[in-house]
């Protein structure tokens, strides 16, 4: 069994500030990690994946998330937010293979202030 | 653009009936997933389908089908629809042996 945990449903900053996207999972395997965006009345959006590789990610428009194995933990960072980041943003898991689907959070709704 | 398309982009369905929703995959992908998004909550996994078979299924009734086509799309059928069926319908390909998905931008059901 898998599922993840995202531990704020909302996070507000501001423009030009570190983003701290929260993220705790459960696995009973060396899962699969991802980060999804997903921007109003669009599809989702891969930002980056952990596969068993190197355990600091780094991802498309700055953004990048480290895997702590001992935590549990794959929270999502970025240094500075830009008003364009302004989305919902999603945790997920996977087993790998993919026959059990991906696992996703509940999402965290990032609000970015001017 | 993730390559992924999915028609219709909305729909209003009355309760009882059946709908199908469709998906063409990214060039190149053999294997397409189905997800349900609620509002105000993230996907959950309908099912899967690899070489037009289903291949891993989340918690959902019978009444939730799919096919996969020879060219790798996909439809999502439902039957006898109900009131909390509504929410957005996300379609996602990837190759089996790699777990990234793209997803297409979602048909949105609205159940009345």
């Amino acid at each position: 069994a898998q599922s993840v945990t995202q531990l704020d449903s909302h996070v507000s900053v501001s423009e030009g500030t570190p983003v701290l996207l929260r993220c705790n999972y459960s696995s009973s395997y060396s899962p699969s990690l991802f980060w999804y965006v997903q921007h109003p009345n669009k599809g989702l959006q891969l930002l980056l994946k952990y596969t068993s590789a190197a355990t600091l990610v780094k991802g498309i428009n700055g953004f990048e998330a480290e895997f702590k194995k001992s935590e549990t933990s794959f929270h999502l960072t970025k240094p500075s937010a830009h008003m364009s980041d302004a989305a919902e943003y999603f945790c997920v898991v996977s087993r790998g293979g993919g026959a059990d689907g991906l696992t996703f959070g509940k999402g965290t709704h990032l609000i970015i202030q001017p | 653009e993730t390559g992924v398309t999915q028609s219709p982009t909305h729909l209003i369905k009355t309760r009882g009936q059946q709908v199908t929703l469709r998906c063409s995959s990214q060039s190149g992908h053999n294997t397409v997933s189905w997800y349900q998004q609620a509002l105000g909550q993230g996907p959950q996994f309908i099912f899967q389908y690899y070489r037009e078979e289903e291949n891993g299924r989340g918690n959902f009734p019978p009444r939730f089908s799919g096919l996969q086509f020879p060219n790798y799309s996909s439809e999502l059928n439902v039957n006898a629809l109900e009131l909390d069926d509504s929410a957005l319908y996300l379609c996602a390909s990837s190759l089996i042996e790699n777990t990234e998905a793209f997803f297409g931008q979602g048909t949105r059901l609205t159940v009345v």
